[in-house]
C-alpha cells in the first residue's frame, strides 16, 4: 500500500522568491515519485519524477525535487517564482513495485503567486 | 510531446441516462489506458486500468458495472458511466502510457460530467 501526503492545500509566495512544496510518501516498495502540475481549465502536466536514479531531480520550467528515504520526503522548489507559476500542483507515488501502474495522487497544493 | 484527448470536454445529463466519455492518444499507441475521478478541491483517484484487448481492472469500490471500461483499440478508450445520478457528477481524466516498460502517463484534458 502507499499514500502521498502534501503539507499543505495553498501556498502563497511573492514573485522572484522560493517556492517550496512539500510532500511526504509511503509505500511498500521502492517507490517511483512524481509531481505533476494542473493549470486551471487544462490538463495534468508532468513536471518530474524520481525512479531510483540520482536523488536530487531536476524537471522542466526550473523546477527540482529531492528524494530523501530517511525523511519519506519528495520537496518541490523553485529559486525564483514566476507569474506563471500559479497552478495546483501533485505529488503522487506509484502505484506498484514496478512504478509501472495507476498512480496515487496526493491531494493537491495551490500555489498562488502574489505580484 | 504524446498528446491525449477526451470528448466531450463538458457534458450535463439527466439523472438515469448513460453517458459516454472518450479518451484517445493522438500521436501513440497506448497499450494501457488509466481512468481517474476528481472531485471538487480533492485528489484524483483512480478508478480503473484498461489493457488494450483485455477487461478492465477496477480499484476497490469502483462499481464495473456501473463504470463500463472498453479499450477496442491502441489508441481509443471509452467510459461509460450508467444509469448517472447527480453523486456521479464528477471530474474524469484518462491517461495513457506506451508500454509496461515505462511509469510515465500522458493525461488528457479531462471531462466535467454534471447530473441532474
Amino acid at each position: 500500500a502507499q499514500s502521498v501526503t502534501q503539507l499543505d492545500s495553498h501556498v502563497s509566495v511573492s514573485e522572484g522568491t522560493p517556492v517550496l512544496l512539500r510532500c511526504n510518501y509511503s509505500s511498500s516498495y521502492s517507490p517511483s515519485l512524481f509531481w505533476y502540475v494542473q493549470h486551471p481549465n487544462k490538463g495534468l502536466q508532468l513536471l518530474l519524477k524520481y525512479t531510483s536514479a540520482a536523488t536530487l531531480v531536476k524537471g522542466i520550467n526550473g523546477f527540482e525535487a529531492e528524494f530523501k528515504k530517511s525523511e519519506t520526503s519528495f520537496h518541490l522548489t523553485k529559486p525564483s517564482a514566476h507569474m506563471s507559476d500559479a497552478a495546483e500542483y501533485f505529488c503522487v507515488v506509484s502505484a506498484d513495485e514496478g512504478g509501472a501502474d495507476g498512480l496515487t495522487f496526493g491531494k493537491g497544493t495551490h500555489l498562488i503567486i502574489q505580484p | 510531446g504524446a498528446v491525449v484527448s477526451q470528448h466531450p470536454s463538458r457534458v450535463i445529463c439527466k439523472s438515469g441516462t448513460s453517458v459516454k466519455i472518450e479518451c484517445r492518444s493522438l500521436d501513440f499507441q497506448a497499450t494501457t489506458m488509466f481512468w481517474y475521478r476528481q472531485f471538487p478541491k480533492q485528489s484524483l483517484m483512480l478508478m480503473a486500468t484498461s489493457n488494450e484487448g483485455s477487461k478492465a481492472t477496477y480499484e476497490q469500490g469502483v462499481e464495473k458495472d456501473k463504470f463500463l471500461i472498453n479499450h477496442a483499440s491502441l489508441t481509443l478508450s471509452t467510459l461509460t458511466v450508467t444509469s448517472a445520478h447527480p453523486e456521479d457528477s464528477s471530474f474524469y481524466i484518462c491517461s495513457a502510457r506506451v508500454s509496461r516498460n515505462t511509469d510515465t502517463q500522458y493525461f488528457g484534458p479531462g471531462t466535467r460530467l454534471t447530473v441532474l
